[in-house]
């Protein structure tokens, strides 16, 4: 099984409400990601975590939040949102072989498609 | 910083013509390359990847690229494209000594296959 699950699938909020994105995996992976993908554009790394430890930020604004509360989830609190933050936002996670040579192979969701009014 | 580049942004092909995908990447180090695929209004999906070993990589749906490390290319191969394979299709590369995957995305490639 390599699925990896979101929710929502949609999600429209206005600029002062406070979201959450949920993502799952149950194929005992060790990392996880989020990428911000803006339409017809490639997906662009926001956060990593493996072990449930935040291990990448990307210059992220903080109204993006990440959060790990254990290996199998993943989430992302929103709040404050800006209209150009709507986007496509993808999950993903891999087996995180650590030390200095990786070998992962990353696992996508289907994504939260979210509109900031 | 890593930069891929897929210099082919819109391809229209017939049924049962060869397709041929360019992917070049700046890093000079070891690198682990990939193709994904994202079909209309599905996620993601991994086509193939190179680790190590063999520069010819098969993945599914027939597709397969080769790694030609002198030219930092990782381009993508099908000898007859169906329907099905319409399609955005984005190489990606990550840096293996970072210890983390830290994927960088080409601006991806769509492809549109007439029947």
């Amino acid at each position: 099984d390599t699925e990896v699950t979101q929710t929502p699938k949609h999600l429209v909020m206005g600029m002062t409400n406070k979201k959450s994105l949920k993502c799952e995996q149950h194929m005992g992976h060790r990392a996880m990601y989020w990428y911000k993908q803006k339409a017809k554009k490639p997906p662009e790394l926001m956060f990593v975590y493996s072990y449930e430890k935040l291990s990448i930020n990307e210059s992220v604004p903080s109204r993006f939040s990440p959060e790990c509360p254990n290996s199998s989830l993943l989430n992302l609190h929103l709040h404050a949102l800006q209209p150009e933050d709507s986007a496509l936002y993808l999950c993903a996670s891999s087996q995180f072989s650590g030390g200095g040579y990786s070998t992962d192979t990353q696992y996508f969701g289907p994504g939260t498609r979210l509109t900031v009014l | 910083a890593q930069s891929v580049s897929q210099h082919n942004h819109h391809v229209i092909l017939s049924e049962a013509a060869s397709l041929e995908l360019g992917c070049n990447y700046s890093y000079g180090g070891t690198v682990n390359l990939f193709w994904y695929v994202q079909y209309p209004g599905q996620h993601l999906q991994l086509l193939l990847k190179y680790f190590s070993g063999d520069p010819l990589v098969k993945g599914i749906k027939g597709f397969e690229a080769e790694f030609i490390k002198s030219k930092f290319s990782f381009n993508l191969r099908k000898p007859s494209v169906q329907w099905s394979d319409t399609a955005e299709y984005f190489c990606a590369v990550n840096e293996v000594n970072t210890g983390f995957q830290k994927l960088v995305f080409g601006t991806g490639t769509r492809l549109l296959v007439s029947p």
